[in-house]
């Protein structure tokens, strides 16, 4: 298993402004995700946080408004930019463990845009 | 984008009563997966399946793999309060994404 840790755990912003979110593993992994989860649904995945290469987008997100550092095998942020209302959810970080076909959740970060 | 269809959307059951949630698909997934998540809390990993036909018994909660790696079950046995959750099935396919069903909400009533 995986003990990952997201910093802050919750926050409330203003609109227009920006938020980086942490995201620490206790070990190096290779996999690293980024969810959001809209209030009352299930989990949509962001983005695939590659070490050494830009971050895998899915459908709906882009760089410009999720930016995402991946600067070694146990760290990840995910900015969100220019925020408003719609961006309110909470966002949770994933670690694929190797060889188990398991993903590992950190405790999330609910954000609340003004 | 590989679809997981959970059913029911929600549960309320008087503690002591057994439960069973259902995590169905159209498409064949490598691994299957089901979480709980309490509120303010990120999802907790209660097992992972990978084999078709597979059965997984984690003392009152089992779980059980379609033969065809298409669908997914949770039973619950006796259920407590404490057993009260979000529960999500995700299914895993081999560029280690998820696709994660909309979720079962579990109310057990003391």
């Amino acid at each position: 298993s995986a003990v990952i840790s997201q910093k802050p755990s919750r926050d409330i912003c203003q609109r227009g402004t920006s938020l980086t979110i942490q995201c620490q593993v206790d070990s190096q992994v290779t996999m690293m995700f980024w969810y959001r989860q809209q209030p009352g649904q299930s989990l949509t995945l962001i983005a695939t946080a590659n070490q050494g290469s830009e971050a895998t987008y899915e459908s709906g997100f882009v760089i410009d408004k999720f930016p995402i550092s991946r600067p070694n095998l146990t760290f990840s942020t995910l900015t969100v930019s220019n925020m408003s209302p719609e961006d309110s959810s909470i966002y949770l970080c994933s670690v694929e463990v190797a060889s188990t076909d398991t993903q590992y959740f950190g405790p999330g970060t609910r954000l609340t845009v003004l | 984008t590989q679809l997981l269809e959970q059913s029911p959307q929600f549960l309320s059951i008087q503690e002591g009563e057994n439960l069973t949630v259902y995590c169905n698909s159209s498409s064949v997934f490598s691994s299957l997966q089901w979480y709980r998540q309490e509120p303010g809390e990120g999802p907790v990993l209660l097992v992972t399946v990978v084999t078709g036909g597979e059965v997984k018994k984690l003392k009152r909660l089992t779980f059980q793999f379609g033969d065809a790696r298409k669908d997914s079950s949770l039973h619950i046995t006796a259920a407590q309060p404490g057993d009260t959750g979000l529960y999500l099935c995700a299914g895993g396919s081999n560029d280690y994404k998820l696709s994660f069903g909309a979720g079962t909400t579990v109310t057990v009533r003391a």
